[in-house]
């Protein structure tokens, strides 16, 4: 079975680009996560979406960051404009549930030059 | 207080040797509690969930101390694959939290 599948996997980009972050979940998982793992702060969640409905968006940085879900199988995280400060790994991750089991993608490797 | 913490280590044990891990968390109210593990450069996966009377697999055993807020991992017998890095996670107000993890480095 397919799990949760990330493009791209590596992405560098120069400060001011737009850079979009492509997520599909595992088919029949109503909760789709996405998370920024740096070495500092460890792994953090940006916002956590419930049947394609964003619940909880707390953690997204600020107005730079934007996530949407248009249905059940596809996800995007944008930045624009990207920031050197953003250089970091971003990781999906889907379940059946908030508090379910949840199920990671490979990941994107983001650097912001 | 951080709402999940962990000793970052690094761990660093003998093949062959028993090496434990504990986790402290905030909310009292939490219910979810799962250990996952990360290699280096790849995604968290989950290694097992953690249930109020302990559970056991195989070489892994975790268990859960409500009055004191805390879980644990125990590895038995270490394997040079068990190298890599531990994330307790926990809910909380919702959402599971993860911890930033203890890196364990097994030795030949």
């Amino acid at each position: 079975d397919a799990g949760v599948i990330q493009s791209p996997r590596h992405e560098v980009t120069e400060m001011g680009q737009e850079v979009t972050l492509r997520c599909k979940p595992i088919s029949g998982h109503n909760s789709l996560f996405w998370y920024r793992q740096t070495m500092m702060r460890g792994l953090e969640l940006l916002i956590y979406f419930n049947n394609n409905v964003p619940i909880d968006d707390s953690g997204m940085p600020e107005d730079r960051f934007s996530a949407k879900m248009p249905n059940a199988s596809f996800s995007t995280l944008k930045i624009q404009p990207s920031e050197p400060r953003d250089s970091a790994v971003y990781f999906c991750a889907s379940s059946f549930g908030p508090l379910q089991t949840q199920y990671f993608g490979p990941g994107t490797r983001l650097t912001v030059l | 207080r951080k709402e999940v913490e962990q000793d970052p280590g690094p761990f660093n044990v003998p093949e062959g040797a028993t090496v434990a891990f504990n986790c402290t968390y905030s909310n009292s109210a939490s219910q979810s509690f799962f250990w996952y593990r990360q290699d280096c450069r790849k995604e968290p996966k989950l290694l097992m969930s953690v249930y109020s009377s302990g559970n056991e697999d195989g070489r892994f055993t975790a268990q859960l101390n409500r009055a004191s807020q805390y879980i644990s991992l125990l590895i038995r017998d270490s394997k040079l694959s068990d190298s890599a890095t531990y994330l307790c996670v926990v809910d909380a107000w919702g959402n599971l939290i993860f911890g930033k993890g203890t890196k364990l480095s097994v030795k030949p």
